[in-house]
């Protein structure tokens, strides 16, 4: 079947520290990849996404890289700052079919001045 | 635009009572979903719709049921609610087929006793 898997949280991390939430996908398919925010009391905000191999997301200073051989989509960024606190959720989501999204567990990110 | 927007924001409910959740798109999106969330576990998708009169199963449909009667409204029913219901519901919606972005709602918090 079709499934995400995040590393397990919580992350805690200082400002302005580097910052890798690693997401690996399994897919039957030809998967397009997404990473999701969701701050505080807040419903998810697409953060960016990848709609095939190789392919480079970018937003807000964050960056992932869609890696077939591997079946990867981390998520990275050089700088984190207080105002990156929230829930980061990979997902991925099939071109052919019923085009559902299918999400990793969410990974819980702190920001310490 | 509004966006995605639900309602209630909130609400308790003792078991066995019923209810139903309203979502409403002011994008013309086609396709319809509504998830639950819950602790360490992501958001499952309960039911979708990919059109108008259109509706279906999706990871978690038990206990739940959905109406797609208008384009822009996409309502889910508990018929009898358990404590295990108790949850964040989120609902999406998106344009068409291939490599959409979801819009997500804000989330109703649904509390049974």
């Amino acid at each position: 079947g079709n499934s995400v898997t995040q590393m397990e949280g919580p992350v805690t991390l200082s400002e302005e520290a580097f910052l890798t939430i690693n997401c690996t996908y399994t897919a039957t398919g030809y998967p397009s990849l997404f990473w999701y925010v969701q701050y505080p009391g807040e419903g998810l905000q697409l953060l960016l996404k990848a709609t095939k191999a190789d392919d480079k997301g970018s937003n807000k200073g964050f960056e992932a890289t869609y890696r077939k051989e591997t079946t990867s989509f981390h998520l990275e960024k050089g700088s984190v700052q207080v105002s990156d606190s929230a829930v980061y959720f990979c997902a991925l989501d099939l071109i052919q079919g019923a085009q559902k999204l299918v999400f990793g567990q969410g990974t819980r990110l702190t920001i310490n001045p | 635009n509004a966006g995605v927007t639900q309602t209630p924001k909130f609400r308790v409910l003792k078991t066995g009572q019923s209810m139903t959740l309203l979502c409403a798109q002011d994008m013309n999106h086609e396709y319809m979903y509504w998830y639950r969330q819950d602790p360490g576990m992501g958001l499952r998708l309960i039911h979708y719709s990919v059109g108008e009169g259109t509706t279906a199963k999706g990871e978690v449909p038990d206990g739940y049921n959905v109406s797609r009667l208008k384009k822009q409204n996409f309502l889910l029913g508990l018929e009898s609610a358990a404590p295990s219901q108790t949850s964040v519901y989120f609902c999406a919606s998106k344009r068409g087929q291939t490599q959409e972005t979801q819009y997500f709602g804000p989330g109703t918090r649904l509390l049974v006793l």
